[in-house]
């Protein structure tokens, strides 16, 4: 079946280091959304992107959609702890419609 | 705040019982979707209902019920519960019946002893 994979599954990094995670679908999406979950909160949007191609910033924050639709990326610039959680993608499934999440990226960050 | 309110935030059970989680969606918004969050596993899409009609189905268990009222609240009803039910249920709402931006509740948090 239709399905969306994120890695890497976890990512420790230094406070002031780039992070970056892949999400890849078995099929094309018609748009991509991201979602992050703060430890112990509920997800939380923060983008969607529908364009192919299309790279769509947010501070530091940088977010792309690919040319064929089937993958996206997420980059943070130069972490904080205030970036800590997991941080999900999710495409529309085809036939009903429904976003289908990724397992997320855990993003841990040490002082 | 989302705006989607969700009870009970926990609830502790044992095995065999039947319980209710209750979901009220953002003022305005026609779609509930829920989803369970077990550890490591993602978030898995069990139920969606747009408008007091079902509208897809997920990965959702026969022991699983739910249902949207006329005043748009959702209730999910989980029965004959196992230990493997232990999860963190959320619910979801959007204004329209595809999906587009989604508003999450806290979520319950189910422990089956």
């Amino acid at each position: 079946g239709q399905q969306v994979m994120q890695i890497p599954q976890y990512q420790h990094v230094q406070e002031g280091e780039d992070f970056t995670t892949y999400c890849n679908s078995s099929t094309t999406l018609s748009n991509i959304q991201w979602y992050k979950q703060r430890p112990g909160g509920h997800p939380v949007f923060l983008i969607q992107l529908v364009k192919s191609g299309e790279v769509k910033k947010q501070k530091r924050l940088t977010f792309q959609f690919g040319e064929a639709k089937k993958n996206s990326s997420l980059h943070i610039t130069a972490t904080q702890t205030t970036d800590v959680g997991t941080y999900f993608c999710a495409g529309p499934r085809r036939s009903q419609g429904n976003l289908i999440f990724g397992k997320g990226t855990k993003l841990s960050v040490k002082p | 705040d989302s705006g989607v309110t969700q009870t009970p935030k926990h609830l502790i059970t044992a095995t065999g019982q039947r319980v209710t989680l209750r979901c009220s969606p953002r003022s305005g918004d026609l779609s509930v979707y829920w989803y369970q969050q077990s550890l490591d596993q993602g978030l898995q899409f069990l139920i969606q209902y747009y408008n007091g009609e079902e509208r897809a189905k997920g990965n959702i268990l026969e022991r699983f019920s739910a249902q949207q009222f006329p005043d748009l609240h959702s209730e999910l009803n989980l029965s004959s519960l196992e230990l493997g039910d232990s999860a963190l249920y959320f619910c979801a709402s959007s204004a329209g019946p595809n999906t587009g931006e989604l508003f999450f509740g806290e979520g319950s948090r189910l422990t089956v002893l």
